[in-house]
């Protein structure tokens, strides 16, 4: 079947640097993306990678490992307004985005 | 103005209930997509749409119904809900253009049947 696990919480302080990791089987694999959610918000789009290696976008960076199945999303300097949840997606060979639960980031002063 | 409106934002019902649920866009993607959210679960495909009166079948698509008319709106019916189809609703379209793929989510409804 197709699955994806990623962590239900963490908690991180303001400042800091925080990795969140997301591991995937899906039949096929065509991509892999990250997006946050804030609390009773849409999910708005962060990430998209397709390729292995480090994608880096102002504070956040996205890593893949296609070979390992496994992503993660590094936050750095961390902000208060990053306190959200970060959904992970791979899609398969349909095309389709299979979803993880998402993990609730919490940031402490 | 949002480029991915829902309606209604919130809403109760009773189980046995015909409900419909309507999202409008104004980015102009072809590709339409209905969700919905529950706690502790990801996002599961209900129904999803690549032009006007093309229909797919998502993951989760018995109880549910969808229509689209026009490109700019896709809706989601419950013929007759039932407490378990209480969930977060989201509506999202589709960026394939160049190198992009993203989805532009609406901003939920927010369902209740009792």
């Amino acid at each position: 079947g197709q699955n994806i696990d990623q962590p239900t919480e963490m908690t991180a302080t303001e400042g800091a640097i925080v990795q969140i990791n997301c591991t995937y089987q899906t039949s096929g694999f065509n991509g892999l993306f990250w997006y946050q959610q804030h609390a009773g918000e849409a999910p708005t789009f962060l990430s998209y990678n397709v390729l292995d290696g480090l994608e880096e976008k102002g504070r956040f960076s996205s890593f893949l490992s296609r070979s390992k199945g496994y992503s993660y999303l590094l936050l750095k300097e961390l902000q208060m307004k990053d306190s959200a949840s970060y959904l992970c997606a791979a899609m398969d060979s349909n095309y389709q985005l299979i979803w993880g639960a998402g993990t609730k980031l919490i940031i402490k002063p | 103005d949002a480029d991915v409106t829902q309606t209604p934002r919130n809403r109760i019902t009773k189980t046995g209930k015909r409900i419909m649920l309507e999202c409008s866009q104004t980015k102009g993607h072809d590709r339409m997509y209905w969700y919905r959210q529950d706690p502790g679960l990801g996002l599961r495909l209900i129904y999803y749409s690549f032009d006007v009166k093309d229909i797919n079948k998502g993951e989760i698509s018995d109880g549910y119904s969808v229509s689209r008319q026009a490109q700019a709106k896709f809706s989601l019916s419950l013929e007759s809900a039932i407490p378990n189809q209480t969930a977060l609703y989201f509506c999202a379209t589709r960026d394939l253009a160049g190198d992009t793929d993203t989805q532009y989510f609406g901003p939920g409804t927010r369902l209740t049947v009792l």
